[in-house]
C-alpha cells in the first residue's frame, strides 16, 4: 500500500523562526510532490510542488526533495502566526494527477 | 493560479434525502475532476475521478451508487449524495488539475454537508 506520512504535530515555533515540515513517502515510483496548505475549516491551497531532487525556493519557502531516501520537506522562513495552519504533504505517481496525502502536520507559530 | 467553485459552501439536509453539489472550473476547461472527503481532523480521502463525457472512476469502499456523479460539460461536475445518513456528514472538496507540467491540483472551497 502506498503511504504518505506526516507528523501530525503540533510543531510550535516562535515568530520570526524557520519552521520545518517533513513527509515520507513508500512508493519509489512517486514523481511529484506536493504542499498544501490548510486552514482550519478550508480547503487546501497549494503552496507549492517540486518533482527534481534538491532545493526549490518560492519566497519564504523552500521544497527539499531526496528521492533517495523517499522524503520531501518544506522550510519557511521568518515564520508569521499567519501560517499557523495545517500542512499537507501530497504526492502522485507517474503520470497522475491522482493524488496520494499525507495526514498533515499542524503547525502553530507563537507570536 | 486557476479558480474552482463549490456550490453551495454548506448545506444541512435530513436523513433519507438527496443533496447535490456543484463543483466548477471558473477560468479554464476540465477534462477531469476529483471528489474528495475529509473527516474532522483528517486528511483528504479521494472519493471518485469525475471524467467529463465518461462514467466517474470510484476509489475502493466508495459506494458509487450512493454517490453519484455527473461530469456535464468540460466546467462543471456534480456530485450527488443519495439517501443520505449522518454518517455522511462531511467536508466534501472537488479539484481539477492546473494546465502545468507538474501535476498540480487546485481546489475548490468545499462543501460542508450536515445530515440530521
Amino acid at each position: 500500500q502506498k503511504e504518505v506520512e506526516q507528523n501530525s504535530g503540533p510543531l510550535s515555533v516562535p515568530e520570526g523562526a524557520i519552521a520545518s515540515l517533513n513527509c515520507t513517502y513508500s512508493d519509489r515510483g512517486s514523481q511529484s510532490f506536493f504542499w498544501y496548505r490548510q486552514y482550519s475549516g478550508k480547503s487546501p491551497e497549494l503552496i507549492m510542488f517540486i518533482y527534481s531532487n534538491g532545493d526549490k525556493e518560492d519566497g519564504r519557502f523552500t521544497a527539499q526533495l531526496n528521492k533517495a531516501s523517499q522524503y520531501v520537506s518544506l522550510l519557511i522562513r521568518d515564520s508569521q502566526p499567519s501560517d499557523s495552519a495545517t500542512y499537507l504533504c501530497a504526492v502522485t505517481t507517474s503520470g497522475t494527477y491522482k493524488y496520494i496525502f499525507g495526514t498533515g502536520t499542524r503547525l502553530k507559530v507563537l507570536a | 493560479g486557476a479558480v474552482v467553485s463549490q456550490h453551495p459552501s454548506w448545506v444541512i439536509c435530513k436523513s433519507g434525502t438527496s443533496v447535490k453539489i456543484e463543483c466548477r472550473s471558473l477560468d479554464f476547461q476540465a477534462t477531469t475532476m476529483f471528489w474528495y472527503r475529509q473527516f474532522p481532523k483528517q486528511s483528504l480521502m479521494l472519493m471518485a475521478t469525475s471524467n467529463e463525457g465518461s462514467k466517474a472512476t470510484y476509489e475502493q469502499g466508495v459506494e458509487k451508487d450512493k454517490f453519484l456523479i455527473n461530469h456535464a460539460s468540460l466546467t462543471l461536475s456534480t456530485l450527488t449524495v443519495t439517501s443520505a445518513h449522518p454518517e455522511d456528514s462531511s467536508f466534501y472538496i472537488c479539484s481539477a488539475p492546473g494546465a502545468g507540467r507538474g501535476y498540480e491540483q487546485y481546489f475548490g472551497p468545499g462543501t460542508r454537508l450536515t445530515v440530521t
